[in-house]
């Protein structure tokens, strides 16, 4: 089955502990880009990957690194995690043209205390 | 720059009513549109697409055309359902470099029965 698996769904954790949300697709696609969704702001881009080994940022990329070592994987690091990074995180993929849409994962809710 | 802006909810319908979620973009050159649909607790799934001007993407009784002239991409239901209810976001790819998605704020749906 087509799928863009995230890893936890569900995390709470306090300031400044590291933390890395796990994102893997099995689509063989090009394109992987996370997202944070925050009430009344809709899903904002925080990092984007055109393919392995090229990463860029998106709209809120402070505070957030990524890496794309393998094609299917996409890893979110919050290095020093702050409680404005509460928020619903989903990663999503894509092959690489312009006309295709996006396959998001189930999210990953991160409480940072 | 390139935006999408869509009509704030929540709206509020009576099963079988007519549904129609307003949504422009402004963008450079020719980009896809897109409508996806958030149900409570999942991550977001495309409903429906158009790849050009005049195209008409439909799914699940859900319409919608992309119109240049007016840069709208408009959601549209003849009857709607309790099952219905969920977050509509309105999102343009870019089909350039980047492939940058651009996502409108969403718009929440609630369907009385």
């Amino acid at each position: 089955e087509a799928q863009v698996t995230q890893n936890p769904r569900y995390l709470i954790t306090v300031t400044g502990k590291k933390l890395t949300v796990t994102c893997s697709q099995n689509m063989n696609h090009e394109y992987m880009s996370w997202y944070r969704q925050d009430p009344g702001l809709g899903l904002r881009q925080i990092y984007y990957s055109m393919n392995v080994e090229v990463t860029d940022k998106g709209d809120v990329p402070e505070g957030y690194k990524v890496s794309r070592k393998e094609k299917r994987n996409f890893p979110l690091i919050l290095e020093s995690p702050s409680p404005n990074q509460t928020s619903l995180y989903f990663c999503a993929s894509s092959p690489g043209s312009g006309e295709q849409p996006q396959h998001f994962g189930d999210g990953t809710r991160l409480s940072i205390l | 720059g390139n935006s999408v802006t869509q009509m704030e909810g929540p709206v509020t319908l009576s099963e079988e009513a007519f549904l129609t979620i307003n949504c422009t973009y402004t963008a450079t050159g020719y980009p896809s549109l897109f409508w996806y649909v958030q149900y409570p607790g999942e991550g977001l799934q495309l409903l429906l697409k158009a790849t050009k001007a005049d195209d008409k993407g439909s799914n699940k009784g859900f319409e919608a055309t992309y119109r240049k002239e007016t840069t709208s991409f408009h959601l549209e239901k003849g009857s709607v359902q309790v099952s219905d209810s969920a977050v509509y976001f309105c999102a343009l790819r870019r089909a350039n470099r980047d492939d940058k998605i651009i996502f409108g704020k969403g718009t929440r749906l609630h369907i009385l029965p």
